[in-house]
């Protein structure tokens, strides 16, 4: 069965620091990956995937993740946060093998400091 | 071009009444899927239809919860009778089915008093 755990619940961080969302995955076959970012009472907005190729991937908003085959793991960052990314972000997996069904993690939810 | 649209974006109801969810996908998304977020959490998934079949229900409620995609086009959530428990975030997205990419709608609030 696919899972994937999200360490961090809640992260705080100052604006203009670097962010980085930790994402660990299980998957029997090769995964498609993906971060979302949800805003409070919206629905989620997709950051970035991972399909294949190059394991570092630029999103949008200036978010970049790194897929890691021997750590299983999908780490999204950001070198500079601003205040408008205080939000959760959800880490999902999943791929043909699964049947299309993504699978995501519980979450973390980003504070930004001023 | 237009995103997944989902109505109503709130809904009160009392335990034990009837309620029902509309999703309208993307336009030519034949994948459409159901997700329950409770608070804190991520979606989980409900129902997936490849156009108007339901190829995945198995996390579905069949009890008390029940799904349809006439045309292949819109799809309709309902609850009856609802619980409590209920209370929840319900999302709606669909894809064209390349790679799963899924686009999400803004959810229906549902509050069960």
């Amino acid at each position: 069965a696919q899972s994937v755990t999200q360490p961090d619940i809640h992260i705080t961080v100052s604006e203009g620091a670097s962010l980085e969302l930790r994402c660990n995955y299980s998957y029997g076959a090769t995964p498609y990956l993906f971060w979302y970012v949800q805003s409070p009472g919206q629905g989620l907005q997709l950051l970035l995937k991972y399909f294949s190729g190059d394991t570092l991937v630029q999103g949008i908003k200036g978010f970049e993740a790194e897929f890691k085959r021997s750590q299983s793991s999908f780490n999204l960052r950001k070198p500079s946060v601003h205040w408008s990314d205080a939000a959760e972000y959800f880490c999902a997996v999943g791929g043909r093998a699964a049947g299309n069904k993504l699978t995501f993690g519980g979450g973390t939810r980003v504070l930004v400091k001023p | 071009e237009a995103g997944v649209v989902q109505s109503p974006r709130y809904k009160i109801i009392e335990k034990k009444q009837p309620v029902a969810f509309w999703c309208n996908p993307i336009s030519g998304h034949n994948t459409l899927y159901w997700y329950l977020q409770n608070l804190g959490q991520g979606p989980e998934l409900l129902i997936r239809y490849e156009n108007e079949e339901a190829v995945d229900d198995s996390q579905l409620p069949k009890d008390r919860f029940s799904a349809e995609r006439l045309k292949g086009v819109d799809s309709t959530l309902k609850i009856q009778p609802a619980e409590l428990g209920d209370s929840a975030v319900y999302l709606c997205a669909s894809s064209s089915g390349v790679r799963n990419e899924q686009f999400f709608g803004p959810g229906t609030r549902l509050t069960v008093l």
